[in-house]
């Protein structure tokens, strides 16, 4: 089975912390994909990497970077986290053209 | 003007329905349409793909799209509270894995 693994599931932090999400996916992937997920605005992509140690921004990058240093890993960082960023992130995968996606199952970030 | 949309719902119906769920897209680009099945705290998961227009069939379940339209379409056949989920709606251009999702309907199947 595809599985794309990420580490926290549940998260607390306080406003102005550090926050590493990492993510890990065994099926030799080249292409991951961090989004997050709100109640009414369903799925938003905020960076994606076709390649190690490649990334591009999606459609709401602001306050967040990611780190790609191995295939099977990808890490999104939130330098200095915001209440505004308390939300669903999910990690996903895929190896090529068109639009099969595997999806973790979610870190829930909750920033105090 | 978002680039998908999908009503949120949430919709409730009762076991053995048909059910219905919709969404429309604006740009005529978008060559891949696929509905993903989320349930309570887990991730997404692909349901259904579809390349360009037509209907596409896999049990109970049959996408259709309509390009001309540009309208996207999942039905559920004698639905099943098991079918109780998030469904979301996806598409993408030609060449690309770059997903754009709709806000997703919240589906609830009454036994």
């Amino acid at each position: 089975d595809v599985k794309v693994t990420q580490s926290s599931r549940y998260l607390v932090k306080r406003t102005g912390e550090k926050v590493f999400l990492e993510c890990v996916q065994d099926m030799d992937h080249e292409n991951m994909f961090w989004y997050r997920q709100d109640p009414g605005l369903g799925l938003r992509l905020i960076y994606f990497s076709y390649d190690v140690k490649m990334k591009e921004k999606g459609d709401i990058p602001e306050g967040y970077s990611v780190s790609r240093e191995k295939k099977e890993r990808f890490s999104l960082i939130l330098e200095s986290a915001s209440t505004n960023q308390t939300s669903m992130y999910l990690c996903a995968s895929g190896s090529g053209l068109g639009g099969e996606l595997f999806f973790g199952e979610g870190s829930r970030l909750t920033v105090l | 003007q978002k680039e998908v949309e999908q009503d949120p719902g949430p919709l409730s119906v009762p076991e053995g329905a048909i059910v219905s769920l919709n969404c429309t897209y604006s740009n005529s680009a978008f060559q891949y349409f696929m509905w993903y099945r989320q349930y309570s705290r887990k991730g997404p998961e692909l349901l259904m793909y579809t390349y360009s227009s037509g209907n596409k069939e896999d049990g109970r379940f049959t996408a259709q799209v309509d390009k001309s339209s540009k309208y996207i379409s999942l039905f559920i056949r004698d639905s099943q509270p098991s079918d109780s989920a998030t469904y979301l709606c996806a598409t993408t251009i030609q060449g690309a894995q770059k997903l754009v999702f709709g806000q997703g309907t919240r589906l609830t199947i009454n036994p």
